[in-house]
């Protein structure tokens, strides 16, 4: 149990366009979800907390209308990054804490996006 | 907000020795405490975790152990095989917060 999934495990797209990147939660519903982004060699840092049907709170400097998260469903946070440049290459990955009241969180497999 | 610090950057250790990773957090509320393992490209993958209410947890040759006072807390591996070689993370959280993690130790297992 407790599986969460994301799509698409890889991207490339060119400077000025838009990405979507979808994360699931397979299994179990999460009314929240935190997007992590980790630049290689570096540590996962948190990005923004999704929450089903509200807005996303934005960690400190990062941008809320060039990422923009969606969470529409108690399954289904999106991270769009728009207008992506070169620096915006990562590692993204999102997570959901479990629903049993344990703090363990489940980890998406992650996207790799290359913006050339 | 909280922060975590981890030590050390970069350990190697022969086949068969132990290997020791430390992590110290500031929050004082937090009480939540994973370790993590990722290998390249690849999701975190947890191996251990300890709550603030257990000073120590084992799990064969994985063990962490937990000192709340002074606010750190430590990975043990006894008996390192190669395949233990990837990078390790530490981590905290106050229950379903997000975690914030250490900046990670990379582990080489030399046979």
């Amino acid at each position: 149990g407790a599986v969460v999934s994301q799509h698409p495990s890889w991207v490339i797209c060119k400077s000025g366009t838009s990405v979507k990147i979808e994360c699931r939660s397979l299994d179990f519903q999460a009314t929240t979800m935190f997007w992590y982004r980790q630049f290689p060699k570096q540590s996962l840092m948190l990005m923004a907390t999704s929450n089903e049907g509200s807005k996303a709170t934005y960690e400190q400097g990062v941008e809320k209308d060039k990422f923009l998260i969606n969470h529409a469903s108690l399954t289904l946070s999106t991270l769009t990054v728009t207008s992506a440049h070169p620096e915006d290459s990562s590692f993204y990955i999102c997570s959901a804490p479990g629903t049993s009241g344990f703090p363990e969180q489940y980890f998406g497999p992650g996207t790799r996006l290359t913006v050339t | 907000g909280e922060n975590v610090e981890q030590h050390p950057s970069t350990l190697s250790v022969q086949e068969g020795d132990s290997a020791v990773i430390k992590c110290t957090y500031s929050d004082s509320a937090s009480n939540y405490f994973p370790w993590y393992k990722q290998e390249l490209g690849k999701r975190p993958q947890l191996i251990i975790d300890i709550r603030s209410n257990v000073g120590e947890k084992k799990d064969q040759r994985i063990a962490v152990t937990l000192n709340k006072t002074a606010k750190h807390f430590s990975l043990h591996i006894t008996e390192t095989q190669p395949e233990d070689s990837a990078v390790y993370f530490c981590a905290a959280s106050k229950g379903n917060t997000p975690l914030v993690f250490g900046k990670g130790t990379r582990l080489s297992v030399i046979a």
